[in-house]
């Protein structure tokens, strides 16, 4: 069975204090990582794809990376406006399968 | 553009009732889902069209039905609401079928008692 899972649920940084957030999955094809940002009362907002293992992105201050079994969302010296709810999903076939997501705060 | 809108943004149904919840998107994509969105289970796939007049089901479908006459608009049906429907709905929009990315509306936050 297809399945994304996301660890930790949730997170707490100082701001600056850099992490990571981690999307491990099994799918039967996989066609595409996607990494969304989610902020309270909205709908998510698409950040990164990422297609084979090896593969990485960046925008400001996150950068995905992908491995054939799991995917890493870094993020160097957060900002308060960083926090919001990280989503993972994978491509397969004809739909996306979502991954729970991590709640990251980040605190001044 | 407009992106994916959504309407309304709140309701409150009593159990029983039906009601549409309605989707449109002005960027000419091919592909439209609905997702529910609860605590602790992420956002489930309800139905998902890959083109107009053609629907097809996704995880969590029954108590739901879609149809797509135009490109643009993708309503949600609630036939007989129940009160496990209470959640947050999301339609999302791309331009083909997955792997591309989607581009999700800002959601109707249902709640019927």
């Amino acid at each position: 069975e297809d399945q994304v899972t996301q660890s930790p649920e949730a997170l707490r940084l100082q701001e600056g204090e850099s992490s990571s957030l981690n999307c491990s999955y099994t799918v039967s094809g996989l066609r595409g990582l996607f990494w969304y940002r989610q902020d309270p009362g909205k709908g998510p907002e698409f950040l990164f794809t990422l297609y084979s293992a090896g593969e990485e992105k960046e925008k400001e201050r996150l950068k995905a990376t992908l491995t054939k079994k799991e995917s890493f969302l870094h993020i160097t010296a957060p900002k308060p406006e960083d926090s919001a709810t990280y989503l993972c999903a994978v491509g397969n076939t004809d739909k996306l399968i979502f991954g729970t997501g991590t709640r990251l705060q980040v605190f001044p | 553009n407009a992106g994916v809108t959504q309407t309304p943004k709140f309701q409150v149904l009593k159990t029983g009732q039906s009601m549409t919840l309605q989707c449109a998107q002005d960027m000419n994509h091919e592909y439209m889902s609905w997702y529910r969105q609860d605590p602790g289970m992420g956002l489930r796939l309800i139905h998902y069209s890959v083109g107009a007049g053609i629907t097809d089901q996704g995880e969590v479908p029954n108590g739901y039905n879609v149809s797509r006459s135009t490109t643009e608009d993708f309503p949600l049906r609630l036939l007989s609401a129940a009160p496990s429907q209470t959640s947050v709905y999301f339609c999302a929009s791309s331009r083909t079928t997955p792997p591309y990315e989607q581009y999700f509306g800002p959601g109707t936050r249902l709640t019927v008692t």
